[in-house]
């Protein structure tokens, strides 16, 4: 889509503080979401994934967060650490095919 | 366990010349497989798609091509690359349509 065009939004923290990146989705038959994340020069790695009968999924410093009714989803990080950073990428499915939201650059400061 | 090879990792091509990029998937049968390309900073544009060999659908217009010509290989081509081809260029493979995509390390290619 036109999204592939546009630069990257950043989100920058400190070491140790917590992280939400946020994600915003339009097709409301969406019933499978899932967070990438895509260090420099490699290919996005699968983080965490939500169903649609869930809105709140914990991983190890990861929570992902699901509003339907907004169509919002976003993924809190805790303790972020320098290895945190990356892009991070939402992905939306209804079982028909998998969209790739555009993308968040986190920074983590020292 | 399945595994996603992308070779080479990094290409210099000059404008006008070839292009053939190798994806290959192991420990699955049958995949679905996808060819992403992605310019510097920003999201992940689909290329192309296959659901089966010699089954290649397209995303967008452009002067590339792809094929399958086995189960569990897929093939970005192009006759003569332009500038406007270089970016970062990704593969991944899923169970079925709509499922999670695995992505693999990818290939640098800058067109000089």
């Amino acid at each position: 889509g036109e999204s592939v065009g546009l630069h990257l939004p950043t989100l920058s923290v400190q070491e140790g503080d917590n992280s939400i990146i946020n994600c915003a989705y339009s097709n409301s038959a969406s019933d499978y979401f899932i967070w990438y994340k895509q260090e420099s020069g490699k290919g996005p790695q699968f983080i965490i994934d939500i169903r649609s009968n869930m809105d709140k999924r914990q991983g190890q410093r990861v929570t992902v967060l699901l509003n339907k009714t907004v169509k919002h989803l976003s993924l809190q990080i805790a303790a972020t650490q320098p290895g945190d950073s990356a892009v991070y990428f939402c992905a939306e499915t209804d079982g028909r095919a998998l969209t790739f939201g555009s993308g968040t650059r986190l920074q983590v400061q020292p | 366990s399945q595994t996603i090879h992308q070779w080479p990792a990094t290409l210099v091509q000059p404008v006008g010349s070839p292009l053939s990029l190798e994806c290959t998937v192991e420990g699955t049968s049958n995949p679905n497989l996808y060819w992403y390309r992605q310019a510097a900073g920003r999201g992940l544009q689909l290329l192309f798609y296959s659901v089966g060999i010699g089954q290649i659908s397209s995303e967008v217009p452009q002067n590339l091509s792809a094929s399958r010509p086995q189960d569990r290989q897929f093939i970005l081509s192009s006759k003569k690359l332009l500038l406007s081809d270089s970016g970062f260029y990704l593969c991944a493979w899923s169970v079925l349509t709509g499922y999670e995509q695995y992505f693999g390390p990818g290939t640098r290619l800058t067109v000089t």
